[in-house]
C-alpha cells in the first residue's frame, strides 16, 4: 500500500505570497490532518478533514485554509505569507478519524524570506 | 484548553543506557499513541493504548498507560544508536470528533 505523498517536498517563498500543499492520502483513509511542525512550537494541529468537511480545526488564524476533495485528496493554503510561517508541514491520514493511528507524510518544507 | 505535557524535552544516553519519557495530562484521555520521528524524517506510528492502566511491549520499548488515563510512559530498555530520535506522545480526548494533541517530544541522542 503506497504511503501518504506529500508535494511539493520543498517550497521558497516571499512575504505576503500565498501557497498551496497537496497531500495524497493512503487509499482507503478518509480522515486527512494537517500539522506545523516547528522547532519551539512542535507538532502543532492545523485542521482535519473527513468526507470534504472540516471537521476540527486548530488554533490558527484565518490565513489557514484546507480543503478536502472526494478522493480524500487534501489542500492547504496559505495566504499573505508571513516570516513565521516557516515550518515544516505534515499531513497525516487516518482510517476513520484523527483519533485512531495516524500515517504521516514526509512534509512539505516551506520557507518564507 | 487541551494540553499534553511531555519530559523530559531532551535526554543524552550512552548506549547501553535506559530511557524513559513522560507524558501526562490534566484530562482524561481515551487513548494516548506514541510516535517516533528519527532527525530528518516525519513522525512514524509506534503504538496506541486505549485501556487503564495498559502496558504493551515491543521488543525493548515498554508503553504504560496510567490508571487514571491522564498520563502514560515509554521506557526503552538498553538503548542503541537506532534509537535515537524524538518520541512524541499524542493524546485523543474523545467525543465525536477526536483530534490529537501532540506534546512537545523528548529528543533522544545516544552516545556510543
Amino acid at each position: 500500500k503506497a504511503g501518504v505523498t506529500q508535494t511539493p517536498r520543498y517550497l521558497i517563498k516571499t512575504r505576503g505570497q500565498q501557497v498551496t500543499l497537496s497531500c495524497s492520502p493512503i487509499s482507503g483513509h478518509r480522515s486527512v490532518s494537517w500539522y506545523q511542525q516547528t522547532p519551539g512550537q512542535g507538532l502543532q494541529f492545523l485542521f482535519e478533514y473527513f468526507s470534504e468537511t472540516q471537521r476540527n480545526k486548530g488554533n490558527f488564524p484565518g490565513r489557514f485554509s484546507g480543503r478536502q476533495f472526494s478522493n480524500s485528496r487534501s489542500e492547504m493554503n496559505v495566504s499573505t505569507l508571513e516570516l513565521g510561517d516557516s515550518a515544516l508541514y505534515l499531513c497525516a491520514s487516518s482510517r476513520l478519524d484523527s483519533s485512531y493511528e495516524q500515517y504521516f507524510g514526509p512534509g512539505t518544507r516551506l520557507t518564507v524570506t | 484548553g487541551q494540553q499534553v505535557m511531555q519530559i523530559p524535552q531532551y535526554q543524552h544516553v550512552q548506549e547501553g543506557e535506559d530511557f524513559t519519557t513522560y507524558c501526562n495530562s490534566s484530562t482524561t484521555l481515551s487513548n494516548i499513541q506514541w510516535y517516533k520521528q528519527r532527525p530528518g524524517g516525519h513522525p512514524v506510528f509506534l503504538i496506541q493504548l486505549v485501556k487503564s492502566g495498559e502496558v504493551k511491549k515491543q521488543k525493548r520499548l515498554t508503553f504504560q498507560f496510567g490508571e487514571a488515563k491522564k498520563n502514560s510512559s515509554l521506557h526503552i530498555t538498553a538503548t542503541q544508536t537506532t534509537d535515537v530520535g524524538t518520541y512524541f506522545c499524542a493524546g485523543a480526548f474523545g467525543g465525536s470528533q477526536g483530534n490529537l494533541i501532540f506534546g512537545k517530544g523528548t529528543k533522544l541522542s545516544v552516545k556510543p
